[in-house]
């Protein structure tokens, strides 16, 4: 079955450091993939998606790209804010209308002024 | 506003005692998903709906009932509740159609207690 592996957080930063979080994958077929972020205290939110290999993804100052060759979809921000705090999720859905969207464990990010 | 509204919030009960979380979605979708989030867990889809009368389990079902009689409408139903089953617990819906451009929206969440 489907499967998203991230990196276990907590990851703690300075404001303006660089900030990657990886996510890999195993699925069948070409799945979409996505990042949504959850704020504390709110629900999920998307925060950018790719759906085929090789597209970027972007939003709000992050990318991923989707690699197809390392099943890889790891998510950056070249220079982070105290507002990027938040637990991030990766996650993959397939193409069939019923296929459901599977997660990774999530990674916490905390940015310290 | 696109919404998919859940009540409540929070919900402290004790083991045994039905509850039932509702929860409403305002886009016409017709998928709609129930999951459950832990901590290292991630998120784990507990039910879902593709349409009106149309459910199914998916990973982690036991001990949740739903049902679809609203296409707006899926509330998730705990005759039972177990300490278990303390969670923050996620309503989702989407457009069914297969393909990639249907994003999958999400309510702000439950936070349930079963002591």
């Amino acid at each position: 079955g489907n499967s998203v592996t991230q990196m276990e957080g907590p990851v703690t930063l300075s404001e303006e450091a660089f900030l990657t979080i990886n996510c890999t994958y195993t699925a069948t077929g070409y799945p979409s993939l996505f990042w949504y972020v959850q704020y504390p205290g709110e629900g999920l939110q998307l925060l950018l998606k790719a759906t085929k290999a090789d597209d970027k993804g972007s939003n709000k100052g992050f990318e991923a790209t989707y690699r197809k060759e390392t099943t890889s979809f790891h998510l950056e921000k070249g220079s982070v804010q105290v507002s990027d705090s938040a637990v991030y999720f990766c996650a993959l859905r397939g193409r069939a209308a019923g296929n459901k969207l599977t997660f990774g464990g999530g990674t916490r990010v905390l940015v310290k002024p | 506003e696109a919404q998919v509204t859940q009540n409540p919030r929070y919900l402290i009960t004790v083991t045994g005692k039905k509850l039932t979380v509702t929860c409403s979605q305002n886009m016409n979708h017709e998928y709609m998903s129930w999951y459950r989030q832990d901590p290292g867990l991630g998120l784990r889809q507990i039910y879902y709906s593709m349409n009106v009368e149309v459910t199914d389990k998916g990973d982690v079902p036991e001990g949740y009932k739903v049902s679809r009689k609203e296409k707006r409408n899926f509330p998730l139903i705990l005759e039972s509740p177990s300490p278990n089953q303390t969670s923050l617990y996620f309503c989702a819906s989407r457009e069914t159609q297969s393909g990639t451009k249907n994003i999958q929206y999400f309510g702000a969440g439950t936070r349930l207690s079963v002591l």
